[in-house]
């Protein structure tokens, strides 16, 4: 089984400030990862994946998340954040194998961006 | 990105009665669809994998006969909250799936909050 861990709930930042939303993961086997966000009153959106090949990975919007293998995390961090990057981001993994196999959800972390 | 709806976004009911949830895909076929539940301040936990045509798979301790999805096309899956009674009370959220490259990517709808008297 799969399990993910977003240790911090809430993380409050002053805008252009950077940021670093943390996530760990756990499984017994190879997955690929995810980091989707929900704004407001609104679904969750995918914001950047990675599947295999360069380590780093990057968000049309600034965001981007490195994998770690050995230390099984898959932080997103952003060098300045805007006012609209408020919003809640979920951490996400899902099993290599198998196509349309579920995707195991962290609590999430809510970003608040103070002006 | 793919566009998923959910009807209705809110909806307050009686206990013992029943509730519908719609799921669209509005612009794309989706082989998959998954419905989770989401309580506050938690993660989302899926329910359940539905594929088009064929009986949904629940996840563990998730009740079947109280919870009916339905995906009969490839754009609507709906989820049945059967007699539902106050610890029904959640927010509902829908994904759709269609297969593309070496990982499918879900697209979310934007949830459907359920409030059961």
């Amino acid at each position: 089984a799969q399990s993910v861990t977003q240790l911090d709930s809430q993380v409050p930042v002053f805008e252009e400030a950077p940021v670093e939303l943390r996530c760990n993961y756990s499984s017994s086997v190879s997955v690929y990862l995810f980091w989707y966000v929900q704004y407001p009153n609104q679904g969750l959106q995918l914001l950047l994946k990675y599947l295999s090949g360069s380590t780093l990975v990057e968000s049309i919007n600034g965001f981007e998340a490195e994998f770690n293998k050995s230390q099984t995390s898959f932080h997103l961090r952003k060098p300045s954040v805007h006012i609209s990057d408020t919003a809640e981001y979920f951490c996400a993994v899902r099993r290599k194998k198998e196509y349309g196999n579920k995707l195991v959800f962290g609590a999430g972390t809510i970003l608040r961006v103070k002006s | 990105g793919a566009v998923v709806s959910q009807h209705p976004s809110r909806v307050i009911c009686k206990s013992g009665t029943s509730v519908k949830i719609e799921c669209r895909s509005l612009d794309f076929q989706a082989t998959t669809m998954f419905w989770y539940r989401q309580f506050p301040k938690q993660s989302l936990m899926l329910m359940a994998t539905s594929n088009e045509g064929s009986k949904a798979t629940y996840e563990q301790g998730v009740e079947k006969d109280k919870f009916l999805i339905n995906h009969a096309s490839l754009t609507l899956s709906t989820l049945t909250v059967t007699s539902a009674h106050p610890e029904d009370s959640s927010f509902y959220i829908c994904s759709a799936s269609s297969k593309s490259g070496m990982a499918d990517t879900q697209y979310f709808g934007p949830g459907t909050r359920l409030t059961v008297l």
